[in-house]
């Protein structure tokens, strides 16, 4: 059965430094979908980042980066440069299966990340 | 910002009742999808829909129902409220070849 497993209940970090969030996984599944998604305070579920089994670079988008480590069965989320506003709760997601439009995820757990001046 | 409205945001019910949650969008997605969030869980999937009329079980279904008749809407529906169902529901849609699913904002129920 597939699993998320993020180990980190909450990270600190201050503002401007670097961040990583750890998330590993479990799957027997060769072809899956890795996600990030933010949580702020105001309850809402953004999504950040997308990395397919199958993509030879790690995903990146702004100040987000996946590091993907397929051997390692981790997916671990970058932050780079962290502002006020990433302060929030992030949630590591996989989706089992070649269709990229049918996204039934399961979740870890959370990471609370808190960024302070 | 995905066209996702779930209704009603927040709800106070009593053991044994019926409640329907329900989640409308916009975009013309095919796949829907329930899941409740709850502290020590992250999201869990309660139910979700391939097309009208078309819908399967997820993680957590015992307790609820849904259905959808139109591409549209997708409700939620808990037959006789337990304090159990007491939690945070998120609708999501999504759509052949995109990489994400989108969420709603949630809806927050109580059962007392």
């Amino acid at each position: 059965a597939q699993k998320i497993t993020q180990t980190q209940p909450g990270m600190f970090v201050q503002e401007k430094e670097a961040v990583t969030l750890d998330c590993t996984y479990d799957t027997s599944d060769p072809s899956y979908g890795l996600f990030w998604y933010k949580q702020p305070s105001s309850g809402e579920m953004i999504f950040l980042i997308y990395q397919g089994s199958y993509d030879q670079q790690n995903a990146t988008e702004g100040r987000y980066s996946l590091n993907f480590q397929k051997a390692r069965k981790s997916a671990n989320l970058v932050i780079s440069a962290s502002q006020l506003g990433d302060s929030a709760m992030y949630f590591c997601a996989m989706r089992e299966g070649p269709d990229t439009g049918f996204q039934k995820l399961v979740f870890g757990t959370g990471t609370r990340l808190l960024v302070s001046p | 910002d995905a066209g996702i409205t779930q209704s009603p945001r927040h709800k106070v019910t009593e053991t044994g009742t019926p409640v329907t949650l329900r989640c409308h969008q916009t975009e013309n997605h095919r796949y829907m999808y329930w899941y409740r969030q709850d502290p020590g869980h992250g999201l869990r999937l309660i139910h979700y829909s391939y097309g009208v009329k078309d819908t399967d079980k997820g993680e957590v279904s015992d307790g609820y129902s849904v259905s959808r008749s139109k591409t549209e809407d997708f409700l939620l529906t808990l037959e006789s409220a337990t304090s159990s169902q007491t939690s945070v529901y998120f609708c999501a849609i999504s759509d052949q070849g995109a990489a994400e699913a989108f969420f709603g904002q949630g809806t927050r129920l109580t059962v007392v």
